[in-house]
């Protein structure tokens, strides 16, 4: 079973700084499982990164992701208000059937 | 769109079935899941029913829970049963993107309180 560990547990940053996540996989991953999402209070969860780094519609560039084998990254430049939000990665599997997130990060306004 | 109901108080062993109505879409065009997010913990995957109708489970709910889908009334049912106290969270039914691993669309969820 394949462990997903979201680091920091909780990121203080300012509108207009940058944010780098790391999300580390027990073992290793093929890029084309590991997506990224974004829960804020509320909201539905809201997918933004998909195959390690493909941007879903509507997410702006200022959101990137990167990585593969065990350490994966989300990178949101030029923070804005609506940005500040629980961040977690996922990995699909359908062998077997385990579909991982991480237990996420808080991004917060400091 | 997602709009999921059913969700409500149950007591510990009791059973409940959720709903997801899909519009804008047809539910058999894309694999479909639910997820759960607990009080004060992570989202959680619970299942999927892919569009050749194929199930898969959670292990934490396997053998409880089971996904069907009415393709006439464009809806998804989870029926879950034999609910314990680590049942009671916010359900999701959420669509996956066709020729990727992800869910694109997502409802604003359901929840569900198991406690006598």
């Amino acid at each position: 079973e394949i462990v997903l560990t979201q680091s920091p547990g909780t990121l203080s940053l300012s509108p207009g700084e940058s944010a780098t996540l790391s999300c580390r996989a027990s073992q290793n991953l093929s890029s084309s499982y590991l997506v990224w999402y974004h829960l804020k209070p509320g909201q539905a969860p809201r997918l933004l990164i998909y195959g390690a780094f493909r941007r879903a519609t509507g997410i702006p560039d200022r959101f990137s992701g990167r990585g593969s084998g065990t350490d994966f990254t989300l990178t949101i430049s030029r923070l804005e208000p609506e940005d500040f939000a629980v961040y977690y990665c996922q990995h699909f599997s359908r062998s077997p059937p385990l579909n991982t997130f991480g237990q996420g990060t808080k991004l917060e306004i400091k | 769109q997602l709009v999921e109901s059913g969700g409500t108080l149950v007591q510990p062993g009791g059973s409940l079935r959720l709903s997801c109505a899909v519009s804008g879409f047809n539910v058999r065009s894309n694999y479909m899941n639910w997820v759960r997010r607990a009080p004060g913990k992570g989202l959680e995957w619970v299942s999927v029913i892919y569009s050749g109708g194929t199930t898969d489970y959670a292990d934490s709910v396997k053998g409880r829970f089971n996904l069907t889908r009415d393709n006439s009334k464009n809806t998804l049912y989870l029926q879950m049963s034999s609910l314990t106290d680590e049942d009671t969270a916010v359900y999701y039914c959420a669509r996956g993107l066709n020729g990727f691993y992800a869910m694109d669309v997502w409802g604003q969820g359901t929840t569900v309180t198991v406690s006598s």
